[in-house]
């Protein structure tokens, strides 16, 4: 596609249920990051893909987020037993930028919210 | 690790003024400083950036200035108009070469017609 898709756009799960957040990003883009919007705050880093491997995963809050990313293309945000402090808006950006630092093009973002 | 704070948090102005907004970072390292617009509902967007090897950069009403010995970094916004109005995040790339941003809290401009 043209722009970096999200899916879903919007998800409401209950407390202590598993979800999945899907990324697509531009074609050829080797990076992907995951970031977290919470409301009225800024954009928390949680996970960053060079190809399939992730070198920086500093930002993951907790064992109960993991991120994968497979054939250098889609990746998944997993988030088990949901918290109410996990609602927000989680935006995936990919660049094609190597080494060097780059412009990030978002996604419209998943916005989550647990009940 | 990479600290970037960013003030003011939100910032009104009228219509042709001028507005600035202003972030500082923690990390001598860093080396790339980019600034990405969020209108609201919509997802963050590049406007402009700037890289350690030079002090000012300019893009028609926007301008961002460097002072790396002091560790902050500006964005200047010249005869604001509506649509300006949006919130802007400053970043930092830590350790002056990994790929991850980080990101300041965002400011939020207000243009009044």
């Amino acid at each position: 596609g043209a722009g970096v898709s999200q899916s879903p756009s919007n998800k409401v799960t209950e407390k202590g249920k598993d979800v999945e957040l899907r990324c697509d990003p531009i074609s050829g883009h080797t990076a992907l990051y995951w970031y977290r919007q919470s409301l009225g705050q800024g954009l928390e880093f949680l996970i960053y893909f060079q190809g399939n491997s992730a070198p920086d995963k500093s930002g993951l809050p907790s064992d109960r987020f993991s991120a994968e990313r497979t054939g250098g293309s889609v990746s998944t945000l997993t988030i088990q037993r949901t918290q109410q402090e996990d609602s927000a808006v989680y935006l995936c950006a990919s660049s094609s930028r190597g080494t060097n630092s780059g412009e990030l093009f978002f996604g419209e973002g998943s916005r989550l919210t647990v009940l | 690790g990479e600290n970037v704070e960013q003030h003011p948090s939100t910032l009104s102005v009228q219509e042709g003024d001028s507005a600035v907004i202003k972030c500082t970072y923690s990390d001598s390292a860093s080396n790339y400083f980019p600034w990405y617009k969020q209108e609201l509902g919509k997802r963050p967007q590049l406007i402009i950036d700037i890289r350690s090897n030079v002090g000012e950069k300019k893009d028609q009403r926007i301008a961002v200035t460097l002072n790396k010995t002091a560790k902050h970094f500006s964005l200047h916004i010249t005869e604001t108009q509506p649509e300006d109005s949006a919130v802007y995040f400053c970043a930092a790339n830590p350790q002056g070469g990994s790929e991850k941003l980080v990101f300041g809290k965002g400011m939020k401009l207000t243009v009044n017609p």
